[in-house]
Parts: C-alpha cells; sequence; structure tokens
C-alpha cells in the first residue's frame, strides 16, 4: 500500500506569491491534517479535514487555507507568502473510525522556502 | 528579524545502552499520548501509543511510562542501535477529531 504522497518535494517562492502544496492520503483514509515544522517552532497543527470538511483548525492566520476532495485528497494554499513562512509542511493522514483515536500517518512534506 | 531556532536536547547514547528520552505534556485533559520517530529528510513516524487510563505499555524494543500526577511521559529504548538516530516526539491528543499536540522533540544520538 502506497504512503501518504505530498508534492512538491521542495519550492522556492518570493515573498508576496501565493503557492498550493498537494496531499495524497493512504488509500481508505479520510482524515487529513497539515503541519508546520520549523526550527523555531517545532511541529504545529494547521488543520485537519474529513470528508471533505475541515473540523479542526489551528492558530495560524488566514492566509492559510485548505481544502479535501470527494477522494480524500487535499491541498493548503498559503496567500502572499512572508519570510516567516518558511518551513517543512507535513501532512498526515489517518482511517478516522468513529469512536477510535487513530494513528496518524505522515507524508515526507514539502520543504517551501520564502525569499 | 530571524526567530531564534528551537535548540533541541541531545541524549548520546552507547550502542547497545538503553536510552531513556522524556517529555513534559501540558493537557491534563489529554486521553491519549504517541511517539513519534522523525528521521532526517522524512516526516515523522509513529513508534507507540498509550492511553491514559494506562501507566505502562510495551512494543518491540520499546517501552512507554506515563505518570498522569507530574504529567510526565517517557520512552526507553532497548538495546540502541545506529539506525535509531533520530528525533523522537511525544504528542498529547485531546479533545477527539486528531488534534495532536507535539512536543518539542529531543535528539538521540548512537554512537557506534
Amino acid at each position: 500500500k502506497a504512503g501518504v504522497t505530498q508534492t512538491p518535494r521542495y519550492l522556492i517562492k518570493t515573498r508576496g506569491q501565493q503557492v498550493t502544496l498537494s496531499c495524497s492520503p493512504i488509500s481508505g483514509h479520510r482524515s487529513v491534517s497539515w503541519y508546520q515544522q520549523t526550527p523555531g517552532q517545532g511541529l504545529q497543527f494547521l488543520f485537519e479535514y474529513f470528508s471533505e470538511t475541515q473540523r479542526n483548525k489551528g492558530n495560524f492566520p488566514g492566509r492559510f487555507s485548505g481544502r479535501q476532495f470527494s477522494n480524500s485528497r487535499s491541498e493548503m494554499n498559503v496567500s502572499t507568502l512572508e519570510l516567516g513562512d518558511s518551513a517543512l509542511y507535513l501532512c498526515a493522514s489517518s482511517l478516522a473510525q468513529a469512536g477510535d483515536i487513530e494513528k496518524l500517518f505522515f507524508g515526507s512534506g514539502t520543504q517551501l522556502s520564502v525569499l | 528579524g530571524e526567530s531564534v531556532g528551537l535548540h533541541l536536547p541531545t541524549l548520546s547514547v552507547q550502542e547497545g545502552d538503553n536510552s531513556i528520552i522524556n517529555c513534559a505534556y501540558s493537557n491534563s485533559a489529554s486521553d491519549y499520548f504517541i511517539w513519534y520517530k522523525q528521521e532526517s529528510g522524512k516526516g515523522p513516524q509513529f513508534i507507540i501509543d498509550i492511553r491514559s487510563n494506562m501507566d505502562k505499555r510495551q512494543g518491540q524494543r520499546v517501552t512507554v511510562l506515563l505518570n498522569k500526577t507530574v504529567k510526565h511521559l517517557s520512552l526507553q529504548i532497548a538495546a540502541t542501535q545506529p539506525g535509531d538516530s533520530a528525533v523522537y516526539f511525544c504528542a498529547e491528543v485531546s479533545g477527539g477529531y486528531q488534534k495532536v499536540t507535539f512536543g518539542t522533540g529531543t535528539k538521540l544520538q548512537v554512537i557506534p
């Protein structure tokens, strides 16, 4: 079974631009979560989607948004990029079965550099 | 200006020795705890989990201990191997719906 796939692996953008990152979860997984990882702040939760609905949101500005498609694939978008948005963006998927707490399976991430 | 990089605590262990990685969590209402391992260039990998109604759980070469009184979690790795070199994160889950809060991480260096 293929793991969580994130594309692109690396991305270089300039301030003010916008970026879209893609995540394909493990087949059959319905929940997709996004995390930002930086040396200064560690791993921080961005948002979580289940059945195309955002169920949970972290403490990030509105420039960060996401969506999930009917096939569970997810995208996140960052608009008006700032230097501080440079980070590794990680996507994680899980089965999200009702009544159980699920293990998260992470992709290798997209390394975003904002110049 | 640039933010100061997070200084990860580092644990250096001789190959074959046991490792103990500690973590303090913040939310006494958290009902589930997880340890993840992150190797360079990869995303975090699940190692072992424990529910809040337990105080110990064992896996293959790993044991997690939970002390709810002092909100402390530890990961014990037996017979540490070079392949165990990585950054280890504890995480707490509360409120359901996959909202996972990660600790700052500990870097484990295994000396051959």
